[in-house]
């Protein structure tokens, strides 16, 4: 167990549908990343936030976004869902900037657009 | 742009034999690599990182080998175990830069 929880586990919607995933993670971890993991794509960087404010930004559509609040948690808002962004989406921690090793990845929420 | 990508997605190893599983990058400026271990259902897990200063580090069970001049990475798992069945993920960034560049994957099975 990484200590970072992701919510929900698994989600099916239709497409045009939005949807919001959650990330808490590991306690004292003030940086929180999404990735989004696809067949055809591999693990891509999608955003990252430290301490309430973006920090970088990788290949997030505009029709995503996220948000990290006051108590450290994280989530990211899937809007006009098509079908091609049926994906596993990561959260990830680390307690400053990481640096690989100190990143703690969840277990992943599924989403399916059908 | 920068891309890292691995040699074979797929690889089959008897149980206590060794493995090898190759990655090649890009970006010559990257200077912080890292493996990856993903097992099903589960989220990446840390393995075994190493800076571009090193050409070779070494874990419990795993190395890792750089390579830069032709920009060439592998992960080396000692006597393998039907644990270490599980898609391996090389990624790179620039020491103390959040941001990952993942490969694309090697799922490794062990044969008992």
């Amino acid at each position: 167990d990484s200590g970072v929880t992701q919510t929900p586990k698994h989600l099916i919607t239709a497409t045009g549908q939005r949807v919001t995933l959650r990330c808490s993670p590991r306690s004292g971890d003030l940086s929180v990343y999404w990735y989004q993991q696809s067949l055809d794509q591999g693990l891509q960087f999608l955003i990252q936030y430290y301490n309430g404010e973006e920090r970088a930004k990788g290949n997030i559509l505009e029709r995503f976004s996220a948000q990290q609040f006051p108590d450290l948690h994280s989530e990211l808002n899937l809007s006009s869902l098509e079908l091609g962004d049926s994906a596993l989406y990561f959260c990830a921690s680390s307690p400053v900037g990481g640096s690989g090793n100190t990143i703690y990845f969840g277990e992943g929420s599924w989403l399916t657009v059908v | 742009g920068e891309s890292v990508g691995l040699h074979l997605p797929t690889l089959s190893v008897q149980e206590g034999d060794n493995s090898i599983i190759n990655c090649a990058y890009s970006n010559s400026a990257s200077d912080y690599f890292i493996w990856y271990k993903q097992e099903s259902g589960k989220g990446p897990q840390f393995i075994i990182d190493i800076r571009s200063n090193m050409d070779k580090r070494q874990g419990q069970r795993v190395t890792v080998l750089l390579n830069k001049t032709v920009k060439h990475l592998s992960l080396q798992i000692a006597a393998t175990q039907p644990g270490d069945s599980a898609v391996y993920f090389c990624a790179e960034s620039h020491f103390g830069n959040e941001k990952l560049t993942f490969g694309t994957g090697t799922r490794l099975t062990i044969i008992p």
